[in-house]
């Protein structure tokens, strides 16, 4: 099992350009979740899905969209992009009755 | 969702334990005590989470105090690939058991 795995790694962006951040797991988790960490601080949910084709605000959702269409996939999508956004975002799924979140390596993303 | 306190910075000897405090006194009756680490970088990784009694696995030993009100991660026999930072979260195991993080403790662990 490759596990949570993202796409890309690393991404620089200038102001107002848009991408998608992809998010696979192969595990057959009903959760996944999208984080974001800004330096020296703790990981903080901007969106999360509790099932196919279902998703949800966490703490930080402004600036973001997400959408579930396949279980396996969680996809983050900016719109426009802006400097704030800078981070690395990490993903993480889990089962419904686990209490362990299991996190991809993350996506460096620079907006300039 | 109940509020977590550690301290910021810690230093451990290689091969003692490392003994991580987090108070949690706002804590209630279905709220489970999380631990998770963060190696430089990376993705966080669970470690190991309680309710009410001492719990052990292959990483570490968590205590929970009688009250709940503070927790202690151990690691009994620290290396230097322990060198993390660790965080405590205390959330309830409900739909969605979205997880937050605060700051955490960063653990050195020194030759």
């Amino acid at each position: 099992n490759a596990g949570v795995t993202q796409t890309p790694k690393f991404r620089v962006l200038k102001t107002g350009q848009s991408m998608t951040l992809l998010c696979a797991q192969d595990m057959n988790h009903e959760y996944m979740y999208w984080y974001r960490q800004d330096p020296g601080m703790g990981l903080r949910l901007i969106h999360y899905s509790v099932g196919e084709g279902t998703t949800a605000k966490g703490e930080v959702p402004d600036g973001y969209n997400v959408s579930r269409l396949k279980k396996q996939n969680f996809l983050l999508g900016l719109e426009s992009a802006a400097p704030s956004q800078t981070s690395v975002y990490f993903c993480a799924s889990k089962t419904g009755i686990s209490y362990e979140q299991y996190f991809g390596p993350g996506t460096r993303l620079t907006v300039t | 969702d109940a509020k977590t306190t550690q301290p910021t910075s810690m230093d451990c000897a290689e091969g003692r334990a490392a003994n991580l405090p987090c108070n949690h006194s706002t804590i209630s009756g279905n709220e489970y005590v999380y631990w998770y680490r963060q190696i430089h970088s990376q993705g966080p990784q669970y470690i190991i989470h309680g309710l009410k009694n001492n719990e052990t696995n292959e990483m570490a030993s968590l205590i929970i105090t009688e009250d709940r009100k503070s927790s202690t991660l151990i690691l009994p026999h620290a290396t230097l690939r322990d060198t993390a930072v660790y965080y405590c979260i205390v959330r309830s195991h409900n739909a969605g058991n979205m997880l937050t993080f605060g700051g955490g403790t960063r653990l050195m662990v020194k030759p």
